[in-house]
């Protein structure tokens, strides 16, 4: 069974302050996902990276994919009150568009003004 | 465009009664997807279904779950009987049946069993 391990599982830091999570895995995906979500909602898609090194900038988002493809982190800058939420990483054989997706268990992520 | 629809929005049940969750793809996706959500285990996939066929139901927890794609608009998840520990958000997701496809995923079910 292929787990993916999110870190830290809560997180409370001020505005304006820079954050990274974490999510780890013991296995190789051929891509990792990442989620918000918000209360009452379903998560919605932030970015997919696919090769091993890959960096993808997402506005003060960044994300970054493990060289051997097992780890992923995500690094917000400058964090604001609207990106408080549930930060989700997600690992599928083939992406996630023709089958399904394990999640870790995600970052609760609050942003005090 | 209309996302995917999830009814109902909240169910709340007895012990050993029968709960069906319904779920509406968008228009033009081919894949769908069952995941249910709980602070303890998180995001779980349940089922997915690729062009209305059942793939993979490994997910499913045990007998009384059961899930059924009649055609390619429309989706359901039935416990039967339902039981305490089935309570959690049930998402339906849909997507594009390709490598590196976008799940969209709907507003959940809240389910509760009492």
């Amino acid at each position: 069974t292929q787990l993916l391990e999110q870190s830290p599982q809560f997180l409370s830091i001020q505005e304006g302050e820079n954050l990274t999570v974490y999510c780890n895995s013991s296995s190789v995906f051929s891509s990792l996902q990442w989620y918000r979500q918000e209360p009452g909602e379903g998560p919605v898609l932030l970015v997919t990276v696919v090769t091993g090194g890959e960096v993808k900038k997402l506005k003060r988002l960044t994300f970054q994919f493990g060289d051997a493809r097992k780890d992923s982190s995500l690094h917000i800058t400058a964090a604001q009150p609207g990106d408080t939420g549930l930060y989700l990483c997600a690992g599928g054989r083939t992406g996630g568009g023709a089958d399904g997706l394990t999640f870790g268990k995600g970052t609760h992520l609050i942003i005090q003004p | 465009d209309a996302g995917v629809i999830q009814s109902p929005r909240h169910e709340v049940t007895e012990m050993g009664q029968e709960v069906t969750l319904r779920c509406k793809p968008i228009s033009g996706h081919n894949s769908l997807f069952w995941y249910r959500q709980t602070m303890m285990r998180g995001l779980e996939l349940l089922i997915y279904f690729n062009n209305n066929v059942p793939i993979d139901d490994s997910g499913m927890p045990e007998d009384r779950f059961s899930a059924k794609m009649p055609n390619a608009s429309f989706s359901t998840l039935k416990i039967q009987p339902s039981e305490p520990r089935d309570s959690a958000v049930y998402f339906c997701a849909s997507s594009i049946s390709r490598t590196f496809g976008t799940q969209y995923f709907g507003p959940g079910t809240r389910l509760t069993v009492l």
